[in-house]
C-alpha cells in the first residue's frame, strides 16, 4: 500500500530535549516536505527536499533541521525544542520534481507537545 | 510571496444542501489550485485541482471554479452528506520550474448538520 509513515504519532517532551520525528515513503517520490498545522494558521511549510541531499527552507524553518540521505526518508529534527513548537506536524511526498503540481501525499501526523 | 485567503473559517450546512468555500490569491503567476480534505485524525488528501487554463472542473458532487482576473477560486459541494464533514484547505502554486511554491489557506471546517 502506498503510504507516508510518520513516527511517533504522539510525543510529549520537555524544553531543550532533542527529538527526531521520522518520515518514510514507499512511493519512490523525489519530493518530500514537512508542514506544521496550528489552529487558525492552517498548514505552514517548514522544510522541503527536491531530491536526495537537496533541502531548502520553507516559510517557518526556525528551530528545525532536516536531512535527506536516502530517497525514502526525511526526518525532522528539533535540536532544542521550545513550547512554541507544540504543534501537529505532517510529512508529505510527491512525484513532482521541478514543478509543484503533483499530488501531495500526507502522513497521518505527529502531535508534539513541548512542556 | 504568495498569500492565500480562505473563507469562511467555519461553515455549517444542512445535509443535502450545498456548500461553497472561497479562496483568493495574490500572485498572478500562480497557475495551479488544489483542494485538500482533512478528516479528523488524518492527514490532508487531495480531492480536486484546477489549472489556470480552465475555468471550471467537476468530479461528481464536487466542483471548483477559477476566476483568474479576480484571482479567486471556489470549491462547491452539492448534496452534502455526513462524510463531507471535514477541514478543507485550498492552495495556490506555480507550475513552471524552480523552488517549491504551494501556499495553503488557513482551512475551513465544514460541518454537515443531520
Amino acid at each position: 500500500e502506498a503510504q507516508v509513515t510518520q513516527n511517533p504519532r504522539y510525543l510529549i517532551t520537555v524544553t531543550g530535549k532533542k527529538l527526531t520525528v521520522t518520515c518514510s515513503q514507499n512511493m519512490n517520490h523525489e519530493y518530500m516536505s514537512w508542514y506544521r498545522q496550528d489552529p487558525g494558521l492552517g498548514l505552514r511549510q517548514i522544510y522541503y527536499s527536491m531530491n536526495v541531499e537537496v533541502t531548502d527552507k520553507g516559510d517557518v524553518p526556525e528551530g528545525y533541521k532536516v536531512s535527506r540521505k536516502e530517497k525514502r526518508n526525511f526526518p525532522l529534527i528539533l535540536e532544542s525544542p521550545s513550547p512554541n513548537q507544540t504543534s501537529l506536524y505532517f510529512c508529505a511526498s510527491s512525484s513532482r520534481t521541478i514543478q509543484p503540481t503533483g499530488e501531495l501525499f500526507f502522513g497521518e501526523g505527529s502531535r508534539l507537545t513541548v512542556l | 510571496g504568495e498569500n492565500v485567503e480562505q473563507h469562511p473559517s467555519t461553515l455549517s450546512v444542512q445535509e443535502g444542501d450545498s456548500a461553497v468555500i472561497k479562496c483568493t490569491y495574490s500572485d498572478s503567476a500562480s497557475n495551479y489550485f488544489p483542494w485538500y480534505k482533512q478528516e479528523l485524525g488524518k492527514g490532508p488528501q487531495l480531492i480536486i485541482d484546477i489549472r489556470s487554463n480552465v475555468g471550471e472542473k467537476k468530479d461528481q458532487r464536487i466542483a471548483v471554479t477559477l476566476n483568474k482576473t479576480a484571482k479567486h477560486f471556489s470549491l462547491h459541494i452539492t448534496e452534502t452528506q455526513p462524510e463531507d464533514s471535514a477541514v478543507y484547505f485550498c492552495a495556490a502554486g506555480f507550475s513552471g520550474g524552480g523552488a517549491d511554491g504551494l501556499t495553503f489557506g488557513k482551512g475551513t471546517h465544514l460541518i454537515i448538520q443531520p
